[in-house]
């Protein structure tokens, strides 16, 4: 089975601190994704790789930077949080090529800004 | 107009019910196409891939028009433990890049 596991579930920080969501994965897979998830508003993308050092950015990348040192590691940096990221925070993995493709989620990370 | 498009219900059926969900894709360059379980406060999981031809796992049959360009997840004899929202989810570019539908809930009722 797929494993994508989260650092975290639950986090709370304060306004203005650098927060740090690590996401790794064990399959090998060539994408990793971050989505931010808040009622009403379904999934949303901030950041996308698909390979080492690669990013390109989702639908919200405002506020937010990833690194990806290794294939197996994808990091979402939020630089100086604010209230309004509060949210579910979802990593996800995939194989790159081929149909057929589903992303593979992690638990998710439940982040307060206070 | 939204891109992948699904009514959020909320679908309350009773134990045993037959339910369908519809959902409508707008880019006609879509190739992959997938239903997707949510969980209150959990994750969402690989629910099936919906093929062209049509695919069925026990209970749960997927359909994909792509004249129409909808997709739809058929449920047979509902259980209470299906109670969730299903996410529709289409694939549209080589990156892997999911668009995810908002969800359509569906509560099982004894």
């Amino acid at each position: 089975d797929v494993k994508v596991t989260q650092s975290s579930r639950y986090l709370v920080k304060r306004t203005g601190e650098k927060v740090f969501l690590e996401c790794v994965q064990d399959m090998d897979h060539e994408n990793m994704f971050w989505y931010r998830q808040d009622p009403g508003l379904g999934l949303r993308l901030i950041y996308f790789s698909y390979d080492v050092k690669m990013k390109e950015k989702g639908d919200i990348p405002e506020g937010y930077s990833v690194s990806r040192e290794k294939k197996e590691r994808f990091s979402l940096i939020l630089e100086s949080a604010s209230t309004n990221q509060t949210s579910m925070y979802l990593c996800a993995s995939s194989f790159l090529q081929g149909r057929y493709q589903p992303q593979h989620f992690g638990d998710g990370t439940r982040l307060s800004i206070l | 107009r939204k891109e992948v498009e699904q009514d959020p219900g909320p679908f309350n059926v009773p134990e045993g019910a037959t339910v369908a969900f519809n959902c409508t894709y707008s880019n006609s360059a879509s190739q992959s196409f997938f239903w997707y379980r949510q969980d209150c406060r959990k994750e969402p999981k690989l629910l099936m891939s919906v093929y062209s031809s049509g695919n069925e796992d026990g209970r749960f049959t997927a359909q994909l028009n792509r004249v129409s360009q909808y997709i739809s997840l058929l449920i047979r004899d509902s259980k209470l433990s299906d109670s969730a929202t299903y996410l529709c989810v289409v694939n549209h570019s080589n990156t892997g890049k999911l668009i995810f539908g908002q969800g359509t809930t569906l509560q099982v009722k004894p």
